[in-house]
Parts: structure tokens; sequence; C-alpha cells
């Protein structure tokens, strides 16, 4: 069965930092895309990060450019999300997510919140 | 980037009856491999989304048949035969053919 559980999530004050987790079990991690995607209270799905099995080659939305870093842990199955300089828009519900076989995303952890505030 | 736009559904479904939910890219979401990244997706309330097809047309594993998915080019389109009360939740729409990855802004399913 295939498991995503995402952690690290809270409050912070704007400009600092957090780092999410993402454990990974029950497929072949090393061998699959793996995202972030995030939703912001009451609003909808943003995709902000994609990584290679391999972790080669990283994708990031504008949004978060410069700012957040994707990364993974292979030996550990584990998925990561490095986030500095936050902001109060930032705040939302972040879920770890599998990539599939044709580029979509078939699993998605249950989610994790990261609040930005003062 | 790529924009989806979904439409409403006009108001809630009734148990049994079908239901239809429109999706439009602003442009065409065939890859230069010839294949259409176009899926759907299926948030529950308080729940994780949960894939219900991808490619257009191809349920994931465990998604009831009643699901079904059709479309080309910038029109798709997400059909249930039968609605059932667990279906309640909100739809997305979203293409993996480029980045940055996009998502329909979502349409509310309510039954009556």
């Amino acid at each position: 069965e295939v498991q995503l559980v995402e952690s690290g999530g809270g409050v912070v004050q704007p400009g600092g930092s957090l780092r999410l987790s993402c454990s990974a079990s029950g497929f072949s991690f090393s061998t699959l895309w793996m995202h972030w995607v995030r939703q912001a209270p009451g609003k909808g799905l943003v995709w902000i990060s994609q990584i290679t099995g391999d972790g080669s080659i990283t994708t990031y939305a504008d949004s978060v450019k410069g700012r957040f870093t994707i990364s993974r842990d292979n030996a550990k199955n584990t998925l990561y999300l490095q986030m500095s300089s936050l902001r109060a828009e930032d705040t939302a519900v972040y879920y770890c997510a599998r990539g599939g076989m044709n580029t979509e995303i078939d699993y998605w952890g249950q989610g994790t919140l990261v609040t930005v505030s003062s | 980037d790529i924009v989806m736009t979904q439409t409403e559904l006009s108001s809630p479904v009734t148990l049994g009856q079908p239901a239809s939910i429109s999706c439009r890219s602003s442009q065409s979401l065939v890859h230069s491999n010839g294949n259409t990244y176009l899926n759907w997706l299926q948030q529950r309330p308080g729940q994780p989304p949960r894939l219900l097809i991808y490619k257009v047309s191809n349920r994931f594993s465990g998604v009831p048949d009643r699901f079904s998915g059709s479309g080309a080019g910038t029109d798709f389109t997400l059909k249930i035969s039968r609605v059932e009360a667990e279906d309640v939740g909100v739809y997305y729409c979203t293409q993996a053919t480029q980045f940055p990855y996009t998502f329909g802004q979502g349409t509310k399913l309510e039954i009556k």
C-alpha cells in the first residue's frame, strides 16, 4: 500500500524558514518523480515543485522559485521541502504527492498545515 | 502557464442521476509525444485529493466505473453516470502536459 506521511508544518513568522518532510512507503521511491502541492484554506490546489527520481532535476512554480528547495533522500525514502523567506500568502496545507507512470500525480499524503503569521 | 477553467454545476444533483463537469484549457494539452495529460481529481470534505481519471479517459485503480472521462485538445468532460452520496466533494481537472502543472478552480458537487 502506498503511503505518504508529511511532517514539519506549524506556525512561523513572516521571513522565517521551515522544512517539511514526507516519508514514503509501499513503492519503489527512488524510481518515481515526487511533487509538492499546496492548498490555501478554502481555496484550490496549486502545484509548487517537482523532483525526478534520482534528484538530478527539480522544477518550481514562479511563486516559490528562489525561496523553496525540494530535495530527496532515497536511502531514507524521504522527500523534503525547505522553505525560506516565508510570506503570509504561503499559508496553506502542503501535500506531498507521488508522480505516476504517465506524468500524473497519483497518490497524495494527508497534508501538513503551514501558517505564516506574526 | 496553461489556464484550466471548469464549469459550475447548476444545482445540487439528485441521487442516482447523472452529473457532468466540463474543463477547458487555454491551450492544447497534446504533448509532443502524442499523449494528452489531462487528469481528474476528487477531493471529499476534509480529505486530500484522490486521482480518478488520468490521460483523459483512464480510470485509476479502485475508481468505480460510474466515473468516465472524455475529450480532446482543449475540451474535456468528467461524467458520473449515477451520483451516489459518497461522490460529494470538489472535482478538479489538472494538466500534466507541461510545467507548471495547473489545476482548474474546482467544481463542487452537492447532493439533493
